[in-house]
C-alpha cells in the first residue's frame, strides 16, 4: 500500500540552527500538508501546499518557516531559527483530491524534532 | 472557532469487551469526520471517514456514527482485543472554505485505549 515517507524519525538539535524535515507524498498525490503534534497536545495543522505554493497557514506557521516542493517528489518544511517551543512531531500528510471522500489524508508516521 | 473534544481521555477494558468512543464538536457545519488510530511514537492510520451527508460508517469491528446537528460522533469497537490498544483521534473538516481547506482537519486530544488480555 503506497505510504507517506518522513525523515528522519528523529532529529536533535540545537537552539537557533536550521532544521529540514523531509516528505515523500504518495507519488499521485496533488495537496500536501504538515501537521504538528507537541507532546501531550493535539495535532495541529500548520500549512497546506497545492501547485507548487502555499494555500492556507496557521497563525503557528511564521517566518521562521517554509515549506517547498524542489523536485516534484520531496516536499520539505524548513525552521530557519529553531526555537524550543519548536519541539514537537512533525507530520507530513497528502491527499489525491480535494472533494472526493474516498481520498482521505494519509499521513507519515512523523519526524521527531527535539530542540535544546 | 472549531473545538473537538473526546471523551473519555482513557479507557482500560478487558479483552472482548464492546466499547464506545465519543466526540464531539462546537461547529456543526462540517465536511466529513475522520477518525484515525495512533500508535506509540508512530503516525496516524485514517480508520473511518463519515460524510456530513451520512449517519455511520463500518469498517470490520469498527463501527462510527455522526449525528451532525448535535456535534457529536461515536466509534465503536465490538469484541476489542489487545492490538487495539492505541490512541484514538477524531478530527473534523469545516465546510468548503474552498481549496485545500479540504485537507485541513482539527482534532481532538484523543482517547487512550488499553485492552487488556
Amino acid at each position: 500500500e503506497p505510504e507517506v515517507t518522513q525523515t528522519p524519525s528523529h532529529q536533535v538539535t540545537q537552539m537557533g540552527q536550521e532544521v529540514i524535515l523531509r516528505c515523500v507524498p504518495i507519488s499521485n498525490h496533488l495537496y500536501f500538508y504538515w501537521y504538528r503534534q507537541i507532546l501531550g497536545q493535539k495535532v495541529e495543522f500548520l500549512v497546506s501546499f497545492y501547485n507548487n505554493e502555499i494555500s492556507e497557514k496557521s497563525e503557528i506557521f511564521d517566518d521562521q518557516f517554509s515549506v517547498e516542493r524542489p523536485d516534484g517528489s520531496n516536499f520539505t518544511l524548513k525552521i530557519r531559527s529553531t526555537k524550543l517551543e519548536d519541539s514537537a512531531m512533525y507530520f507530513c500528510a497528502s491527499k489525491l483530491a480535494i472533494r472526493s471522500g474516498a481520498n482521505v489524508l494519509t499521513f507519515g508516521a512523523g519526524s521527531r524534532l527535539t530542540v535544546l | 472557532k472549531q473545538e473537538v473534544t473526546q471523551i473519555p481521555a482513557a479507557l482500560s477494558v478487558p479483552e472482548g469487551e464492546n466499547l464506545v468512543l465519543n466526540c464531539s464538536f462546537t461547529d456543526s457545519a462540517i465536511y466529513n469526520l475522520q477518525w484515525f488510530r495512533q500508535d506509540p511514537g508512530k503516525g496516524l492510520t485514517s480508520l473511518l471517514l463519515i460524510q456530513s451527508s451520512q449517519r455511520e460508517q463500518t469498517s470490520g469491528r469498527l463501527n462510527a456514527s455522526l449525528d451532525k446537528s448535535s456535534g457529536r460522533s461515536t466509534l465503536y469497537i465490538a469484541a476489542s482485543q489487545p492490538g487495539d490498544s492505541a490512541t484514538y483521534l477524531c478530527a473534523v473538516v469545516p465546510v468548503g472554505a474552498g481549496g485545500t481547506s479540504y485537507g485541513k482537519l482539527t482534532f481532538g486530544q484523543g482517547t487512550i485505549l488499553t485492552v487488556h488480555p
